[in-house]
C-alpha cells in the first residue's frame, strides 16, 4: 500500500528554520516526482515545490531564496527545510506523490502543521 | 503565472442534483488540468487529470472536460459523501497554481 507520512511540524519564532520530512512506502521516491502543497489555515491549496525524479527542482515564488527541496533516496525521504520562516508560511504542508511520468498528485500525506509565530 | 477562476466559489444543491463546476484559466494550457476534491481535516483526493481522465477508484458520476482556457468538473448525481470542497490545478507553466476552491455544501 503506498504511503506518504510527513514529520517535523511544529511551532517555530520568526525567522527561525525547520525541516519536514516525507517518509514514503508502497513505492520508491526515486521513481515519481515529488511535491510540497500547503493549506493555510481556512484558506485554499497553494503548490509551493516540486522535485523531478532527476533532480531538477522548481519552488513557487513566495518561498525561493529560502525553501530547499530535497530526496534522500537511501531513507526513502523527500525533505523540506524551510528557513527564514515567517507569519504567513503559517500551513499544513502536505507531501504528494505525482503519477508516473507527470505531474499529476495521485497520493497525499496527512499533512504536517507548521506555525510560525512569536 | 497562470490564474485559475472557479465559479461558483460556493454552492448549495441537494441529493440526487446534477452539478457542475468551472475553471477557468487566464491563458491557454491545453489540457494541463486536474481535479481534487477535499474533506475538512484531510488531505486532497485527485479526482480527473488531464482534464478528463478519471482517476482509479472514483466513482463515474465525476466527470471533467474543456481544454484551453475553460473547464468543467461535474458530477452527475450528487451523493453524501460528495459534499466537500472542490479544487482545480494546472500543471502548464510553473508556477502550478491552483483555483481557489468550490465548496459544496447541502441546501
Amino acid at each position: 500500500e503506498v504511503q506518504l507520512v510527513e514529520s517535523g511540524g511544529g511551532l517555530i519564532q520568526p525567522g527561525g528554520s525547520l525541516r519536514l520530512s516525507c517518509t514514503a512506502s508502497g513505492f520508491t521516491v526515486s521513481s515519481n516526482h515529488m511535491a510540497w502543497v500547503r493549506q493555510a489555515p481556512g484558506k485554499g491549496l497553494e503548490w509551493v515545490s516540486v522535485i523531478y525524479t532527476g533532480g531538477n527542482t522548481y519552488y513557487a515564488d513566495s518561498v525561493k531564496g529560502r525553501f530547499t527541496i530535497s530526496r534522500d533516496n537511501s531513507r526513502n525521504t523527500v525533505n523540506f527545510q524551510m528557513s527564514s520562516l515567517r507569519a504567513e508560511d503559517t500551513a499544513v504542508y502536505y507531501c504528494a506523490r505525482a503519477r508516473p511520468s507527470s505531474l499529476y498528485l495521485d497520493q497525499w500525506g496527512q499533512g504536517a502543521l507548521v506555525t510560525v509565530s512569536s | 503565472d497562470i490564474q485559475l477562476t472557479q465559479s461558483p466559489s460556493f454552492l448549495s444543491a441537494s441529493v440526487g442534483d446534477r452539478v457542475t463546476i468551472t475553471c477557468r484559466a487566464s491563458q491557454g494550457i491545453s489540457n494541463s488540468l486536474t481535479w481534487f476534491q477535499q474533506k475538512p481535516g484531510k488531505a486532497p483526493k485527485l479526482l480527473i487529470y488531464a482534464a478528463s481522465t478519471l482517476q482509479s477508484g472514483v466513482p463515474s458520476r465525476f466527470s471533467g472536460s474543456g481544454s484551453g482556457t475553460e473547464f468543467t468538473l461535474t458530477i452527475s448525481s450528487l451523493q453524501p459523501e460528495d459534499f466537500a470542497t472542490y479544487y482545480c490545478q494546472q500543471l502548464y507553466s510553473y508556477p502550478l497554481t491552483f483555483g481557489g476552491g468550490t465548496k459544496v455544501e447541502i441546501k
